[in-house]
C-alpha cells in the first residue's frame, strides 16, 4: 500500500541554524501539505502546495519557512533560522483532490536547542 | 471562524465497554469530515470520510456517523489495541482544520 515517507525521523539543531525536512508523497497525489504538532497540542496547518505553487499558508508560515518540490518525488520544508518555539513534530501529507482525505507521513521530530 | 470541537478530551474504558466520541463543527459549505487515529509519536492514520448527513462508515469495531452539525465515532466492544487519540478534521481553503482529539484508553 502506498504511503507518505519522511526523513529524518528526528532532527536536533541549534537555534539559528537552517533545517530541511524531507517528504516523499504518494506518487499519484497532486496536493501536498505540511502540518506541525507541538507536544500536547492539536495538529495545525502550515502550508499547502499544488502545481508548484503555494495554495494556502497559515500565519505560522512566515518568511523563515519555504517549501519546494525539487524533483518529481520529493517535497521539502526549509526553516531558515530555527527558533526554540519551532520545536514540534512536523507532518507531511498528500491528497488527490484538495477537499478529499489527506494521508500523513510518520513525522519528523524537530528539537531546537 | 471555522471551528472543530471534540469531546470528551479523554475517555477511559474497560475492554468491551462501548462508547461514543463527538466532533462538532462550524464550517460553511462542508465538503466532508474525516476521522483519523493517532498513536503517540506517530502521524495521523486515516480512518473514514463522511460527506453527507445520515452517512455511516464502519471499520472493525469503529462506526462513524454524520449529522448536519456533528459527527460521532462509536467504538463497540473496544479492545486495548483501540487505545489511541482519535482526531476529526474538516477540509476548507486547501487545508484541514483539526479538533484537539479524544484520547481513548482501553483497559484489559
Amino acid at each position: 500500500e502506498p504511503e507518505v515517507t519522511q526523513t529524518p525521523s528526528h532532527q536536533v539543531t541549534q537555534m539559528g541554524q537552517e533545517v530541511i525536512l524531507r517528504c516523499v508523497p504518494i506518487s499519484n497525489h497532486l496536493y501536498f501539505y505540511w502540518y506541525r504538532q507541538i507536544l500536547g497540542q492539536k495538529v495545525e496547518f502550515l502550508v499547502s502546495f499544488y502545481n508548484n505553487e503555494i495554495s494556502e499558508k497559515s500565519e505560522i508560515f512566515d518568511d523563515q519557512f519555504s517549501v519546494e518540490r525539487p524533483d518529481g518525488s520529493n517535497f521539502t520544508l526549509k526553516i531558515r533560522s530555527t527558533k526554540l518555539e519551532d520545536s514540534a513534530m512536523y507532518f507531511c501529507a498528500s491528497g488527490q483532490i484538495y477537499y478529499n482525505e489527506q494521508f500523513f507521513g510518520p513525522g519528523t521530530r524537530l528539537t531546537v536547542l | 471562524e471555522d471551528q472543530v470541537t471534540q469531546s470528551p478530551e479523554a475517555l477511559r474504558l474497560q475492554e468491551g465497554e462501548s462508547s461514543s466520541l463527538n466532533c462538532s463543527y462550524t464550517v460553511s459549505g462542508l465538503r466532508g469530515l474525516f476521522w483519523y487515529r493517532q498513536d503517540p509519536g506517530k502521524g495521523p492514520e486515516f480512518l473514514f470520510t463522511l460527506y453527507s448527513a445520515g452517512e455511516e462508515k464502519e471499520k472493525e469495531r469503529l462506526k462513524a456517523t454524520l449529522t448536519k452539525k456533528e459527527s460521532f465515532l462509536h467504538i463497540t466492544a473496544p479492545k486495548p489495541e483501540d487505545s489511541a487519540t482519535y482526531l476529526c478534521a474538516v477540509p476548507h481553503d486547501y487545508k484541514l482544520s483539526f479538533g484537539a482529539g479524544t484520547t481513548v484508553t482501553v483497559r484489559a
